[in-house]
């Protein structure tokens, strides 16, 4: 089932923070986090493991409640090069594939 | 250089006919995958695989199949069955998939299939 995200898009101004959050119906496991840049392919950023703990990118970094089955991507500073669609993959129980959201397109401006 | 290989680039076909997607990694790793990208809507799974000559189907498989005979490669066919064909198509691989651990997956450079 797929997973929410939230905003669908965010405009920054370059050195301006910014949160993308990932809600599931289901129970999870893991988070997956990619980035895609217009007409790539999406990059891995992180993995949020189940009683894991916060990870961190760079001034890129992320949390993972498993309680409200959400995880939550925080951008910080962002620069120029933050820009992309940000998608997030859940695993639930099932295991065997990821189940990604929609996406959020994040524009980072001068 | 490690890495996913996808094509062509571009595809154009008529409505009606097959066409094959490729898609192969020297990774050597032992998951697959296909996804569908249609603006808006995310990465939609069509097919994956966890090992050779085993595969499953995604969420969105009709109108779709995959073959898996050799670890490195995991080509998609897109029949005429499929309603809807024009997208850009995603193969991804990753070492294994989330049930055994936790990898990440690896992306090739997409296929972009336009069906007239």
């Amino acid at each position: 089932q797929q997973p929410v995200q939230s905003p669908q898009a965010v405009i920054l101004r370059e050195g301006e923070d910014a949160v993308i959050n990932c809600s599931s119906s289901k129970a999870l496991y893991s988070v997956h986090w990619y980035r895609q840049k217009h007409g790539e392919a999406p990059v891995f950023l992180m993995i949020l493991l189940k009683g894991g703990e916060q990870k961190g990118h760079d001034k890129i970094s992320a949390s993972f409640n498993e309680k409200k089955q959400q995880s939550s991507l925080y951008l910080t500073a962002s620069q120029l090069s933050y820009s992309g669609t940000y998608f997030c993959g859940t695993e639930s129980n099932s295991g065997y594939a990821l189940n990604f959201g929609k996406g959020t397109s994040l524009l980072v401006t001068p | 250089d490690g890495g996913i290989t996808q094509s062509p680039k571009y595809l154009f076909r008529k409505e009606g006919q097959n066409v094959t997607l490729s898609c192969e990694q020297n990774l050597n790793h032992d998951a697959m995958y296909w996804y569908r990208q249609d603006p808006g809507q995310g990465l939609r799974l069509i097919y994956y695989s966890q090992i050779v000559n085993d595969f499953q189907k995604g969420d969105i498989a009709e109108g779709y199949s995959v073959s898996r005979e050799k670890k490195e490669s995991f080509p998609l066919t897109v029949t005429s069955a499929q309603k809807n064909p024009t997208a850009f198509y995603l193969c991804a691989s990753s070492d294994g998939t989330p049930h055994q651990g936790y990898y990440e997956q690896y992306f090739g450079p997409g296929t972009r299939l336009t069906v007239t």
